[in-house]
């Protein structure tokens, strides 16, 4: 499985877009870049994913550098919900593992 | 999406013990994963888990030690045997429907286990 590196952690204030990157040098072409996030005490919850073109939803976007060796993830009104750990995963097309690395903690100041 | 529940959803064991968790999923889904959190840690595959087939096991991961039962596409049971306090962790099962077309896992909240 490829691997991918994120900073341990991160602070955002309230209210202000957070930047979260992930760098994935040794991608390959069929690897999908997906972000989970795990909030205190819960389970992780899927966020967003994408192959090479940048993606939004309600939740996020995602930004893809055209190398595709790496990505950020854009919360762009972080709120105390926020705060959690980010997973960024890379599986591969047909592949149904995660396997998940340290991820970034990310704080969120009011 | 999907909802999962687990039980227990934490449990104060004595080594040398075994304890089996349950997941439910409240619809059908072709694949079913159990993982371990270990305190501090971020999440590691156990094994998968496919309805009418054996357990697929991990490196560092074995059916004696930890044995799974998948009898139908809502359920499967996940046994923690001969326990120490190595095993103390959250174990979490997730689920993922091959047909949902974002491929995406939906995790349950977790079993916090403590081994003494």
């Amino acid at each position: 499985d490829a691997k991918t590196t994120q900073p341990n952690s991160m602070e955002s204030n309230e209210e202000e877009p957070v930047h979260l990157p992930c760098n994935h040098s040794t991608i390959s072409g069929t690897d999908y870049i997906h972000w989970y996030r795990q909030l205190p005490s819960q389970g992780p919850e899927y966020v967003i994913h994408g192959l090479t073109s940048n993606v939004n939803n309600r939740m996020a976007s995602l930004a893809i550098a055209e190398d595709r060796k790496s990505s950020t993830l854009i919360l762009h009104r972080a709120t105390l919900r926020d705060a959690a750990v980010y997973y960024c995963i890379l599986r591969d097309l047909g592949g149904n593992k995660l396997v998940f690395g340290a991820g970034t903690i990310l704080r969120v100041k009011s | 999406s999907a909802v999962i529940s687990q039980k227990p959803s934490r449990d104060i064991c004595q080594r040398g013990t075994s304890l089996t968790i349950q997941c439910q999923v409240d619809s059908q889904v072709t694949m079913m994963f159990w993982y371990r959190q270990q305190p501090g840690q971020s999440l590691t595959l156990i094994a998968t888990a496919n309805q009418g087939s054996e357990a697929t096991y991990e490196s560092g991961f074995v059916i004696d030690k930890f044995p799974i039962s998948r009898p139908n596409l809502t359920f499967s049971t996940l046994t923690v045997s001969n326990m120490s306090p190595e095993d103390s962790s959250i174990y979490l099962c997730s689920v993922e429907d091959s047909g949902h077309r974002y491929n995406e896992q939906f995790f349950g909240p977790g079993t916090r286990l403590t081994v003494l």
